[in-house]
């Protein structure tokens, strides 16, 4: 089982709707969550940080975590096609300072 | 603003060869790490280090090497090149404060033939 899950994708999404992007992962312990965005032949960029259970509300963006459940989401709210990119889900466990990535869902926003 | 750099954005080698890929920082940061990125397999950790000399293996080390002699540079080295490492490496660097973001490089694009 892969430490930290996510669909592949493509996700398409309408311009202005929602999108809803969510990744698992099998480490209970894990104590930080990341959303990092990567444009085609970019580098990652980080979105959204979360550290405990609920919303963290930035913008447009939101993350929500459930650590009984293990999972953690973004919501892109009016989505754009600027929004068009892969999303990666990060998690850090213990007091390493690694974290592991999925795989990234790739969302594609539709004009 | 944090700015990674990394020594060449293509690269192409031959089996066999040895390769550096050198990568800098200008932030102070204690953290570096070395990633490969395939398609299909998301960002693999190869090494990071948390300081000067220190290195800890990632999840995939076999075929590399690491080195850090300051804090501001990071470099990762293929003894001997082969075409399974061809591959988009990324570099990135963060604070030593658990749950810091990690900055990351443009990423170079190696082949090897």
């Amino acid at each position: 089982q892969k430490e930290v899950e996510q669909n592949s994708g493509p996700l398409s999404v309408p311009e202005g709707a929602i999108a809803s992007l969510n990744c698992t992962y099998s480490d209970r312990v894990s104590q930080s969550f990341f959303w990092y965005r990567q444009y085609s032949g970019k580098s990652p960029e980080l979105i959204m940080s979360i550290y405990s259970n609920g919303d963290k509300e930035d913008g447009r963006f939101t993350a929500q975590l459930n650590k009984a459940s293990q999972y953690v989401s973004l919501l892109i709210r009016d989505s754009q096609p600027s929004d068009s990119a892969t999303y990666l889900c990060a998690v850090r466990s213990g007091g390493y300072q690694k974290v592991t990535f999925g795989t990234g869902t790739k969302l594609q926003v539709i004009p | 603003d944090v700015k990674v750099t990394q020594s060449s954005r293509y690269l192409v080698k031959r089996t066999g060869e040895k390769v550096f890929l050198e990568c800098v920082q200008d932030m102070d940061h204690e953290n570096m790490f070395w990633y490969r990125q395939d398609p299909g397999l998301g960002l693999r950790l190869i090494y990071f280090s948390y300081d000067v000399k220190m290195k800890e293996k990632g999840d995939i080390p076999e075929g590399y090497s690491v080195s850090r002699e300051k804090k501001e540079r990071f470099s990762l080295i293929l003894e001997s090149a082969s075409t399974n490492q061809t591959s988009m490496y990324l570099c990135a660097s963060s604070l030593r404060t658990s749950g810091e973001t990690q900055y990351f490089g443009p990423g170079t694009r190696l082949l090897v033939l």
